[in-house]
This record gives C-alpha cells, structure tokens and sequence, in this order.
C-alpha cells in the first residue's frame, strides 16, 4: 500500500515567518512530487512540482526534496494571512500512468 | 477554457436514493479523475479515465458506486442506493496526456450530503 504521510497541524505562523510543511512518502521509485493548495470549501490548486533532489524556488515557495530519505517540504517564506489553507502533497507511484496518492494535509494558519 | 465544471454544486438526498453527480472536463484532456474528500480519509481517488476508458477503479467502494464516461466531454458518478456514509465532497479533475502525472485541475466539487 503506497503511503503519502503529512502533520494534520494546524500549524500556525504569525505573519512574516517562516512556514516549513513537511511530507514523507513510502515509495522508493517515485519520481515526481507536487504540493496543492486547498482553501477552506475551495478545490485543490497545483502551486509546485519537483522532480530532483535539491530546491526548487518559487517566488515566496521553496520545494525542497530528498529522495534518499523519501522526505519533501514546502517553504513558505514572508507568510501573508492568504496563505491560510490545506497544503496537500501528492505523489506518484512508479509505475508509469498510474495516479496521484495524496496526502491527507496540513493546515496552515498564518496570523497579522 | 471555463475550467472543469461538476453538477450539481450540493446535493442533499435521503437515503436509500439514486444520487448522479456530472463531470465535464477540460477540453483536450485526457485524464479525468473523480475523488471523494472527508476529514477523516483525506482526499481519495475512486477512478480515473484515460480517453474516455477506465483504467483504475479499485478506490471505487462498494458496488452502490459506479462511474461512466460515455465521451471526451461528459462524466457521471452515480451512487445507487445512497447511505449517509456516502456523505462528502466529490471532486472531478482532468489531466492533459503524456502522464497522469501532470497538473491535475480540479472541479469546484460537488457537496453531497445523505439523510
């Protein structure tokens, strides 16, 4: 059973801050990673995707990934109140055109 | 484009009825995904189509679920009969070819809610 495990949080931030949301992922062959955002009572949107170890930059986003440890964030610098949601990470299997697993998400709360 | 649009928007039914819910996704997509979302389970995929066929259905409940893709355009997930454990928000979503990988967009969901 392919997993994709996240904090529930909340998490929360004052404005300004720094917010690092963290997702870890059980299969060893994926390749691709991406984080959604979700606003209460809204659809999941795609704001980042990365495909290599490292970071990967974004404006206020970094997506920073380690395959070795099966582990990938979402930096969230200079928090604004708007970037209160659900971030969900969702990854791939391996296997070529197979599905997203999503994460279940963690909810940020960021406050002026 | 209009974006993925779903009907209804809420759906509230009692149980033991037919519920239908409508997907019609982005013009020139490939994949369309549909998933349910609860607090408890997260978001869940139930299938997902390649070019109008069903590729993977095994997130699909239960036997009272069923999903159709008669064209490129039009989608219906149909619970019959409906339970109140059915309750959720359900998401359509579509995806351009090569990979079901790429950017998923989703639909503004429908809320369904059984009495």
């Amino acid at each position: 059973q392919k997993e994709v495990e996240q904090n529930s949080g909340p998490l929360s931030v004052p404005e300004g801050a720094i917010a690092s949301l963290n997702c870890t992922y059980s299969d060893r062959g994926s390749q691709s990673f991406f984080w959604y955002r979700q606003y209460s009572g809204k659809s999941p949107e795609l704001i980042m995707s990365i495909y290599s170890n490292g970071d990967k930059e974004d404006g206020r986003f970094t997506a920073q990934l380690n395959k070795a440890s099966q582990y990938v964030s979402l930096l969230i610098r200079d928090s604004q109140p708007s970037d209160s949601a659900t971030y969900l990470c969702a990854v791939p299997p391996w296997q070529a055109g197979t599905a997203l697993i999503f994460g279940k998400g963690t909810t940020l709360s960021v406050s002026s | 484009d209009a974006g993925v649009i779903q009907s209804p928007r809420h759906e509230v039914t009692e149980m033991g009825q037919e519920v239908t819910l409508r997907c019609k996704p982005i013009s020139g997509h490939d994949y369309l995904f549909w998933y349910r979302q609860t607090m408890m389970r997260g978001l869940e995929l139930l299938i997902y189509f390649n070019n109008n066929v069903p590729i993977d259905d095994s997130g699909m409940p239960e036997d009272r679920f069923s999903a159709k893709m008669p064209n490129a355009s039009f989608s219906t997930l149909k619970i019959q009969p409906s339970e109140p454990r059915d309750s959720a928000v359900y998401f359509c979503a579509s995806s351009l070819w090569p990979e079901a990988n790429n950017e998923q967009f989703f639909g503004p969901g429908t809320r369904l809610t059984v009495l």
